[in-house]
């Protein structure tokens, strides 16, 4: 166990749609990270949070967007859903300036858009 | 830019027999790396991990990975396999003392011949 929670586990949406995945950090951890695992790939970095604001991108359109809440919960949004969304959503949380750099992942949410 | 290559996508062993996973990766700083199992349904748990110093890295369940700063190598090694070691797994690499994205590797996943 992680003790990084995220809800709900499992989604159906219909293209166009938006879906917001929720995802609460392990205690003590300041920073979230957010990721996409296609069927039968490794995880890819969506974006990551560390206080509150984006800080760090990868390779999505800006229909993807995030939040993190002050006490460290976040939200991965997703907007005008299209097929290729259908993915596991990961969430990660860490602490900035504990050296290690460690990031603990959540079971994650099984997105699933027809 | 960093990357992570890992050879095989799938490797079947026998129960009791040598596990070698290989994992290469590219990166201009020095990094930190990373190896993580996903069971079926589950999200990312942290086998081990290499960050400075001793460059062979014990982790959880008999697993073992060395640093071969050399060969730019990451192989992930255990002794004896065991039936419920069946899972797949992602070498992984990020920036040296930064808070930031995980680059994963494709996954290899692992299969126990009884």
């Amino acid at each position: 166990e992680t003790g990084v929670t995220q809800s709900p586990t499992h989604l159906i949406k219909t293209r166009g749609q938006q879906v917001t995945l929720r995802c609460s950090s392990q205690s003590g951890h300041n920073t979230v990270s957010w990721y996409q695992q296609a069927l039968g790939q490794g995880p890819q970095f969506i974006f990551q949070y560390y206080r509150e604001e984006e800080n760090g991108r990868g390779n999505f359109p800006p229909r993807f967007s995030g939040l993190q809440f002050p006490n460290y919960s976040s939200e991965l949004n997703v907007n005008a859903l299209e097929l290729d969304d259908s993915a596991l959503y990961l969430c990660a949380s860490s602490l900035v300036g504990d050296g290690e750099n460690i990031q603990y992942f959540g079971a994650g949410t099984r997105l699933s858009v027809l | 830019a960093q990357s992570v290559t890992q050879l095989g996508s799938h490797v079947s062993v026998s129960e009791g027999a040598l596990v070698l996973l290989r994992c290469n990766y590219s990166s201009s700083v020095p990094p930190y790396l990373f190896w993580y199992v996903q069971y079926p349904n589950q999200g990312l748990q942290l086998l081990l991990k290499y960050t400075t110093g001793a460059t062979l890295v014990k982790g959880i369940n008999g697993f073992e990975a060395e640093f071969k700063k050399s060969e730019t190598s990451f192989h992930l090694t255990k002794p004896s396999a065991h039936m419920s070691d069946a899972a797949e797994y992602f070498c992984a690499v990020t920036p040296y003392s930064s808070a930031s994205k995980i680059i994963f590797g494709s996954g290899t996943r692992l299969s126990i011949r009884p």
